[in-house]
């Protein structure tokens, strides 16, 4: 029944080492989008697909990165974390980008920098 | 863009209903009125939206105000599972060029339930 995945759920990394976030997902949505969500706040969006196309934030740090290299998958990409980057990571999908889809969100990636 | 107001937090009685207000005085023509909530340690998930009439899902209702200034999401009967952070958020009917691919939370109300 799973529709978002992503692993792993939790992720604990070093400071300055790159990491990588999946998610997958199987509704066979054109967009797939990519919040961080700090501790005590509330989800903020760093980028989404349009099916191949690449939308940026406009303030996501360039330190983040994502790649979708086929519908089902999407990864988010962290350069080089730091502390600061820690947070939960939710992935996203929705039909379409227009205001009247909802959007489905996976359970999250707990990053944690040390 | 239009905001939203919502109280930071509220608590019900198990079983009884939960009406969660927000507040959008500045809401123009073209905005949606969506619902999210997130429970403990998992992702948002959809509740509801409307955008004049009011709205009837197996979750929860919605109901718009004749002006639209404000709006309330209404639990019929609350159970314990339904203690979450609740989010009211506007979104343009318009192109993406008006933001409507995003969801821009606010801080949300933290609704505790009461066994």
């Amino acid at each position: 029944d799973a529709m978002v995945i992503q692993n792993p759920r939790y992720q604990v990394t070093q400071f300055g080492k790159p990491v990588t976030l999946s998610c997958s997902q199987t509704l066979n949505h054109n967009v797939m989008y990519w919040y961080q969500q700090k501790s005590s706040q509330a989800p903020k969006l760093l980028f989404h697909y349009y099916d191949k196309d690449f939308n940026n934030e406009a303030d996501t740090p360039d330190n983040f990165q994502s790649r979708r290299p086929n519908t089902s998958f999407c990864f988010l990409d962290i350069r080089s974390p730091g502390l600061g980057d820690a947070a939960m990571y939710l992935c996203a999908t929705s039909r379409d980008r227009a205001s009247s889809y909802e959007q489905y969100f996976g359970p999250g990636t707990r990053l944690t920098v040390t | 863009d239009a905001k939203t107001t919502q109280p930071n937090s509220m608590e019900s009685n198990e079983e009884e209903p939960v009406h969660l207000p927000c507040n959008h005085s500045t809401i123009s023509g073209t905005d949606y009125i969506h619902w999210y909530r997130q429970l403990p340690s998992q992702g948002p998930e959809y509740v509801i939206h409307g955008l004049t009439s009011n709205v009837n899902n197996r979750m929860a209702s919605l109901a718009i105000a004749e002006d639209r200034k404000s709006s309330t999401l209404i639990l019929h009967r609350a159970t314990l599972r339904d203690a979450a952070v609740y989010y009211c958020i506007l979104r343009d009917v318009r192109g993406e060029n008006f933001g409507n691919e995003k969801l821009t939370f606010g801080t949300g109300t933290r609704l505790t339930i009461i066994p």
